[in-house]
């Protein structure tokens, strides 16, 4: 298993601000993702979040507006950029660990603009 | 474009009772995935699902797969309050680990 750390667990941010989530590992894993869902909705990926080059982005989510790092292999951050209220949402990284097929989900930052 | 349906999204039953959430996805794809989210919790992995008819169990819990129909269930026998929440199943999409995601099914389960 794998024990994921995000911070801030919340915030309430203003509209054209920024907010960067942190998203910490207690072990080196390879695969990390961002995701988001929105209130009462399902999750979608944002990107795939690779040690060392760019994130992976889906379709949607452009690396201006959220801009990933990956500077090793138990860390990650995600920056909302320029908010808007439609970005309101619960932010969550998860994780594979290498040694299995289980993904693991952080506990979450829920971000609210306003 | 590969896509997830759960169905029901919402489910009310009483304590005792059985009943089964269905998770059908369109293209094949190589592991299934069923989560539990309490309200304003993160997500708690349940089973991975590998291959066809694959059966999991944990508790009042059983989650089986038919690769060839796509189709994953979660079935629940004599349910408790504890198990109230919302489930969802997820498919691994294109890439490795990369996961497309049901509706959820909002189960509410009465005393």
């Amino acid at each position: 298993s794998a024990v994921i750390s995000q911070k801030p667990s919340r915030d309430i941010c203003q509209r054209g601000t920024s907010l960067t989530i942190q998203c910490q590992v207690d072990s080196q894993v390879t695969m990390m993702f961002w995701y988001r869902q929105q209130p009462g909705q399902s999750l979608t990926l944002i990107a795939t979040a690779n040690q060392g080059s760019e994130a992976t982005y889906e379709s949607g989510f452009v690396i201006d507006k959220f801009p990933i790092s990956r500077p090793n292999l138990t860390f990650s951050t995600l920056t909302v950029s320029n908010m808007s209220p439609e970005d309101s949402s619960i932010y969550l990284c998860s994780v594979v660990p290498d040694t299995t097929y289980e993904q693991y989900f952080g506990p979450g930052t829920r971000l609210t603009v306003t | 474009e590969l896509k997830v349906e759960q169905n029901p999204l919402f489910l009310s039953m009483q304590e005792g009772k059985n009943y089964t959430i269905y998770c059908n996805y369109s293209t094949t794809s190589d592991r299934l995935y069923w989560y539990r989210q309490d309200p304003g919790k993160s997500l708690e992995s349940l089973f991975v699902l590998l291959s066809n008819g694959a059966v999991k169990q944990e508790g009042r819990l059983m989650a089986s797969l038919d690769t060839k129909a796509r189709l994953s269930t979660l079935h629940i026998t004599a349910a408790v309050h504890d198990l109230s929440a919302t489930y969802f199943c997820a498919v691994e999409g294109d890439s490795n680990y990369q996961l497309i995601w049901g509706a959820g099914t909002k189960l509410i389960i009465k005393p």
